[in-house]
């Protein structure tokens, strides 16, 4: 079966345009995560979903991230005014049930840069 | 607040090396902890996880990590290498509910033929 995929896997904008980054986590896992992972760092915990809410968001860094899983699928995240601070690989995950006990499968992740 | 540390940033070795991985945490409280490995152009992927019960975990790949509570530590082993464990290795923490997902900054694993 699939894996975790997301799209694009490279986006280039500049500082201050809205980007959107998709995530089709592995079909049947009802949680989904994302990760902001920045050169010679690990993986950053930005916000976990069960279902469609959002179960956890206390990692997205201010209110110029946001992100939806409307139908309990598909996720976006969404950057509004963008920075080049924000330049980094954004990693998308996702298990059969929540944090914890499960496994964690990720894509291969988006490469954002702003310039 | 919780973190992780790695403690080297790049560990060089030659095949059928032992390898140790040092993972240390900060965490008040029951924890669950991880090693996930990311191979050259792969995705992240479960090495091995520890939730309770015995402090030896063993994984895939005949690796194996010990926890222990005393000194806050999940120390990654594998008795001997091969050139196809070069990768990335993150260690990770979660509280008991999984919450509060926190990883290392990573430990490079460059393996010579």
């Amino acid at each position: 079966g699939a894996g975790v995929s997301q799209t694009p896997s490279n986006k280039v904008t500049e500082k201050g345009k809205y980007v959107e980054l998709r995530c089709d986590p592995i079909s049947g896992h009802t949680a989904l995560y994302w990760y902001r992972q920045s050169l010679g760092q690990g993986p950053e915990f930005l916000i976990y979903f069960q279902g469609t809410g959002a179960a956890d968001d206390s990692g997205l860094p201010n209110d110029r991230f946001f992100a939806v899983r409307p139908e309990g699928s598909v996720s976006t995240l969404k950057i509004q005014r963008t920075e080049r601070g924000d330049s980094a690989v954004y990693l998308c995950a996702s298990s059969p049930e929540g944090f914890g006990a499960y496994e964690q499968y990720f894509g291969p992740g988006t490469r954002l840069t702003v310039t | 607040a919780q973190s992780v540390s790695q403690h080297n940033h790049h560990v060089i070795l030659s095949e059928a090396a032992s390898l140790e991985l040092g993972c240390n945490y900060s965490y008040g409280g029951t924890v669950n902890l991880f090693w996930y490995v990311q191979y050259p152009g792969q995705h992240l992927q479960l090495l091995l996880k520890y939730f309770s019960g015995d402090p030896l975990v063993k994984g895939i790949k005949g690796f194996e990590a010990e926890f222990i509570k005393s000194k806050f530590s999940f120390n990654l082993r594998k008795p001997s290498v091969q050139w196809s464990d070069t990768a990335e290795y993150f260690c990770a923490v979660t509280g008991r509910y999984g919450q509060n997902f926190v990883f290392g900054p990573g430990t490079r694993l460059s393996v010579l033929p």
